[in-house]
């Protein structure tokens, strides 16, 4: 079974420090994985998305994601966090059954001044 | 503009009773879900429809049902045996190819 393992609950840095977010995910064959954010009260909004071809990826907002096929795991990263970036993270892998996302417990992430 | 609409943004019910919480798209995606949101728990999925007439459970559809009688809308009705109804409860849809879903903005629910 398809399954995403978020290890940290909550992330606190300073605003302008370096970001990572940790990922990994179980899954037999290529995934589809994915990384939105969420703020208060609202929907999700897709950073970025891997599908196949280059491991390291792109997003909005100055985010990038690296997927390591050996390690299972599709880590989000920021050089420089600024503090609208304050919001919940969620990594999610595309099942088996076709369109089914399995999603991670999100990381809550804290941006101090 | 396409996109998914929730309604309504916040609903409020006395226990026992019934709710139903809509969800419609413009994106003319065949695939729709519906997800409740616990703080500290991710995202759960409830049900999901990959087409007309058809929708399968997730895992936790116990005390939820759905239709799917027109492609746009996927409607959730949350019935008074959900024993912990009171949550964010978040709509989806994406193409059946498999790629991005896209998430409407979310009905919070408050049953006392």
């Amino acid at each position: 079974a398809q399954s995403v393992t978020q290890p940290d609950i909550h992330i606190t840095v300073s605003e302008g420090a370096s970001l990572e977010l940790r990922c990994n995910y179980s899954y037999g064959a290529t995934p589809y994985l994915f990384w939105y954010v969420q703020s208060p009260g609202q929907g999700l909004q897709l950073l970025l998305k891997y599908f196949s071809g280059d491991t390291l990826v792109q997003g909005i907002k100055g985010f990038e994601a690296e997927f390591k096929r050996s390690q299972s795991s599709f880590n989000l990263r920021k050089p420089s966090v600024h503090w609208s970036d304050a919001a919940e993270y969620f990594c999610a892998v595309r099942g088996s059954t076709l369109g089914r996302l399995y999603f991670g417990r999100g990381t809550q992430l804290t941006v101090w001044p | 503009d396409g996109g998914i609409t929730q309604s309504p943004k916040y609903l409020f019910r006395k226990e026992g009773q019934n709710v139903t919480l809509s969800c419609e798209q413009n994106l003319n995606h065949d695939a729709m879900y519906w997800y409740r949101q616990d703080p500290g728990q991710g995202l759960r999925l409830i049900y999901y429809s990959q087409i007309v007439n058809d929708f399968q459970k997730g895992d936790i559809a116990e005390g939820y049902s759905v239709s799917r009688e027109k492609k746009e809308s996927f409607p959730l009705t949350v019935t008074s045996a959900q024993k912990n109804p009171t949550a964010f409860y978040l709509c989806a849809s994406a193409p059946l190819t498999n790629t991005e879903a896209f998430f409407g903005q979310g009905t919070r629910l408050t049953v006392v």
